[in-house]
């Protein structure tokens, strides 16, 4: 199995900051993968697919970079809506691995 | 607009089996793979199986082999997540999920609840 590891696994943060989230994989994953945001209660929702591509009507404050085993999901200018929990996934092989989490909270 | 929509809180107890389903509806729902994913209490996300399109074919966790089976109605675009031997460690949120790249949709998940 492909193992997803996020780091940090939490990280605090101001309105408006600019924050940074990676994901390694455990062997090349191309760039096949998503990052979610997770609120409590709630589903996932997606942010980015292919690495680098923006989820329609996600603003593009959220970007993603990387290809391979290294990447990186990019919050810029925090609002309040955006502390929450985020996840990577790959989606390259099967079984779908998920990151561990990475918990956004306000500082 | 797509929607999934899942089936209510299940308790069980230890042993039993549980079935969830999710009715997708605002797409075709012969195009598009169906997954299941589990939240554990304060835990993250765990992939557990997927069901092609057709649904002919199935690819589940090694960690699920044997405990549980999805299968999928094309009359009523629902697919169904059966899981058996439940254990107290099977407690969590259920979802349903696309997980389609650029179509990527999640259905409001089932708190499925195994205590004696």
């Amino acid at each position: 199995d492909i193992q997803m590891t996020q780091s940090p696994s939490s990280l605090s943060a101001s309105v408006g900051d600019r924050v940074s989230i990676t994901c390694r994989a455990s062997q090349g994953i191309n760039n096949y993968l998503a990052w979610f945001q997770q609120k409590p209660g709630k589903a996932p929702k997606s942010l980015i697919y292919a690495a680098s591509s923006l989820q329609s009507g996600v603003p593009s404050k959220f970007s993603g970079s990387g290809y391979g085993t290294d990447f990186t999901l990019t919050i810029s200018s925090l609002q309040p809506e955006d502390f929450a929990t985020y996840y990577c996934q790959q989606y390259k092989n099967y079984p779908y691995t998920f990151g561990q989490g990475t918990k956004l909270e306000i500082k | 607009q797509v929607q999934l929509v899942q089936s209510g809180v299940e308790v069980k107890k230890p042993g039993a089996s549980v079935k969830v389903s999710c009715k997708a509806s605002g797409y075709i729902f012969t195009s598009y793979y169906m997954h299941w994913v589990r939240q554990a209490p304060g835990q993250g996300l765990e992939w557990m199986g997927t069901i092609t399109p057709s649904g002919e074919s199935t690819t589940y966790a090694q960690k699920f082999q044997g405990r549980v089976a999805i299968t999928r109605d094309t009359s009523t675009s629902t697919v169904y997540m059966d899981l058996s031997s439940l254990r107290s460690d099977d407690t969590a949120v259920y979802f349903c999920a696309t997980l389609g790249a650029s179509f990527d949709h999640w259905g409001q998940g089932t708190l499925v609840t195994v205590s004696s």
